[in-house]
């Protein structure tokens, strides 16, 4: 199966609140990050969480970590148009200096009006 | 701002023809950088890491002779895609980091279309 997996589609509406799940297998998994494509663009670093952490807030976003199950989530908070875009969740056994990242499919972000 | 710069941004040339897709890190430096492939509505596929000095270490199915790496210097690594086929027309994108311990920036990435 795929190492790192996630929903392709979630559809809110503006202003409420979003989840973005993904599950990883290789439980050695130190680095989790999210990243955002917008089209025709390049990925954005969103945010990142080492294995350590259970969570980790910047602002709207919201990461929860979920090590034995290995589920890793970002919730978006007074989701907006701006928002729209794919999620990429992804993984590495070290730091992304050392290794590539392992990428999920993507979760394509649909705001409602 | 951006830390990891990409060009070009989008580029269209001829079956036949190389195309040279420069990265580069704007603020730090970097010995290793990732180049990645990405095919419409799918993730990024990692083709190959490029080390600075040194030659590049290419991921299963990935043919080094059609995708010449060159990183010679600690802010720059070059793909160049070799007698360029429309199959290999794709969206390319680079990464960096300033370190083991620092999370992955990428570039804006390069649409090559191969007519």
């Amino acid at each position: 199966g795929e190492d790192v997996e996630q929903s392709l589609f979630l559809s809110v509406r503006e202003g409420d609140s979003s989840v973005i799940n993904c599950t990883y297998t290789d439980s050695s998994s130190t680095y989790l990050y999210w990243y955002k494509q917008e089209p025709g663009a390049g990925l954005q670093l969103l945010t990142y969480i080492f294995s350590n952490m259970d969570m980790k807030q910047d602002q709207r976003l919201t990461v929860l970590l979920n090590k034995k199950d290995k589920h890793l989530s970002l919730r978006i908070a007074d989701t907006q148009t701006g928002d729209s875009a794919i999620y990429f969740c992804a993984e590495s056994i070290r730091g992304g200096g050392a290794d590539g990242l392992t990428f999920g499919k993507g979760t394509h972000l649909i705001i409602q009006p | 701002g951006a830390v990891v710069s990409q060009h070009p941004s989008w580029v269209i040339c001829k079956s036949g023809t190389s195309v040279k897709i420069e990265c580069r890190s704007l603020d730090f430096q970097a010995t290793t950088m990732f180049w990645y492939r990405q095919f419409p509505k799918q993730s990024l596929m990692l083709m190959a890491t490029s080390n600075e000095g040194s030659k590049a270490t290419y991921e299963q199915g990935v043919e080094k002779d059609k995708f010449l790496i060159n990183h010679a210097s600690l802010t720059l690594s070059t793909l160049t895609v070799t007698s360029a086929h429309p199959e290999d027309s794709s969206f390319y994108i680079c990464s960096a980091s300033r370190d083991s311990n620092s999370p992955l920036h990428f570039g804006n990435g390069t649409r090559l279309t191969v007519t």
